[in-house]
């Protein structure tokens, strides 16, 4: 199994820009997450799919964020505009829902807003 | 607000010597706790994990103990080995998918 895999690995943008997370929730996972990692906050949830369906999108920062999931195998999480504050590492995880069932991560994506 | 706190950012260990780490939390809610391992540039693994009915759970040469009365918990790696060496997250939930996380305690275990 290749595990979550997450791309681009390392995003370096200019503040202003659109900036396009991607993830590949392992096959047969039904649940998907998107964390992020900032020195400030630690590793907080952004955003909660079950069954392609966002159920939890409390921990969302602000409108310029958004994330997608078309489909089981495909989920993107979207930062418009961009700013310098967004620099942080975003990690997208899967699982199985129901009870309390380990979350894989993915490698993560550091993502630069200079 | 943090609801878990991790309050040594760091440990240094010897190898062959026990590893504890320490975690405390806030919110009495929480019903299930997991410790994740992260190595530099990868994502965090899942290690071990304890529910709240427990107060010990063993795996190997892992070991995590809750104190509910004192909202506290640990992970004590016997005997700590190099490959150890890692960024270790505590972790809580009261529902089924989300987690509270600490800010994490780098582990270095020396020859």
């Amino acid at each position: 199994d290749a595990g979550v895999i997450q791309s681009p690995r390392h995003e370096v943008t200019e503040m202003g820009q659109e900036v396009t997370l991607r993830c590949k929730p392992i096959s047969g996972h039904n649940s998907l997450f998107w964390y992020r990692q900032t020195m400030m906050r630690g590793l907080e949830l952004l955003i909660y799919f079950n069954n392609n369906v966002p159920i939890d999108d409390s921990g969302m920062p602000e409108d310029r964020f958004s994330a997608k999931m078309p489909n089981a195998s495909f989920s993107t999480l979207k930062i418009q505009p961009s700013e310098p504050r967004d620099s942080a590492v975003y990690f997208c995880a899967s699982g199985l829902a129901g009870g309390h069932n380990e979350q894989f991560f993915g490698p993560g994506t550091r993502l630069t807003v200079l | 607000d943090q609801q878990v706190k991790q309050n040594s950012p760091s440990l240094s260990v010897q190898e062959g010597r026990i590893s504890i780490l320490n975690c405390d939390y806030t919110n009495s809610m929480f019903d299930y706790f997991l410790w994740y391992k992260k190595y530099p540039a990868e994502g965090p693994t899942f290690l071990i994990s304890i529910s709240s009915i427990k107060d010990k759970n063993e795996d190997g040469r892992f070991t995590v103990f809750l104190n509910k009365s004192a909202k506290h918990l640990s992970l004590h790696i016997v005997p700590s080995q190099p490959g150890d060496s890692a960024v270790y997250f505590c972790a809580a939930s009261f529902n089924d998918y989300k987690l509270s996380f600490g800010a994490g305690t780098t582990v270095t275990v020396r020859a």
